[in-house]
């Protein structure tokens, strides 16, 4: 059964600074995975979708990694802005299924 | 753009009520999806629809049904709310183009509180 980790669970950084947020897997036969972002009390915001074909996707100042034989992702944020904090989720299907499992999020706060 | 659209923002029901939630998506998307969203626990599959009529369960069905009589549209049914079903409820739906080769999108969500 697919279980989804992310770490760490906030992070607080200034702005400016480009950041790292983790994500990983433990079922690596996945076909894609997506990174989606959630605004306080809002809904969830597709950012990136990865195919299991492709090693990287880029949005803007965003750039999602995906090593399905480490069963790692990585979501890559350049020059974080105040406006860039939210919590970022990572979601990996279930084996052969449109079902998709969620990690828990990373809490990001930009400090002006 | 993709527009999945939840009938409520905020919603407050008693014990034993039945209670309707229902969402609507614009892109004749095939798949639709319930979740809820709880502190701690973080996003939860309850059903999940792949046509007009078909469902699935998700991870926790129970207490739950749904309804998907016309494709764009995708209700959950609580038959009898109890107060552990207070929650963040999130819809999604998403194109069928093989396997994960779309996103899935989501709507705004229902806060639901039951007293």
């Amino acid at each position: 059964k697919q279980e989804v980790t992310q770490i760490p669970a906030a992070l607080s950084v200034p702005e400016g600074e480009n950041l790292v947020l983790n994500c990983s897997f433990t079922d690596s036969a996945i076909y894609n995975l997506q990174w989606f972002r959630q605004d306080p009390g809002k809904g969830l915001t597709s950012l990136l979708l990865i195919q299991s074909s492709q090693r990287e996707q880029t949005s803007g100042r965003l750039n999602a990694s995906l090593d399905k034989s480490s069963g790692r992702s990585t979501l890559y944020i350049a020059a974080s802005q105040p406006g860039d904090s939210a919590t970022y989720l990572c979601a990996a299907p279930q084996a052969g299924s449109e079902k998709l499992v969620f990690g828990k999020g990373t809490k990001l706060t930009v400090n002006p | 753009d993709v527009k999945v659209t939840q009938s409520s923002r905020y919603l407050v029901k008693r014990t034993g009520e039945k209670v309707f939630l229902e969402c609507v998506q614009d892109m004749d998307h095939e798949n639709m999806f319930w979740y809820r969203q709880d502190p701690g626990l973080g996003l939860r599959l309850i059903y999940f629809s792949y046509d007009v009529k078909m469902k699935e369960k998700g991870d926790i069905p129970e207490g739950y049904s749904v309804s998907r009589e016309k494709k764009e549209r995708f209700s959950l049914i609580l038959e009898s709310a109890s107060t552990n079903q207070t929650s963040m409820y999130l819809c999604a739906s998403s194109l069928e183009q093989g396997l994960g080769n779309q996103p899935q999108h989501f709507g705004d969500g229902t806060r639901l509180s039951i007293l």
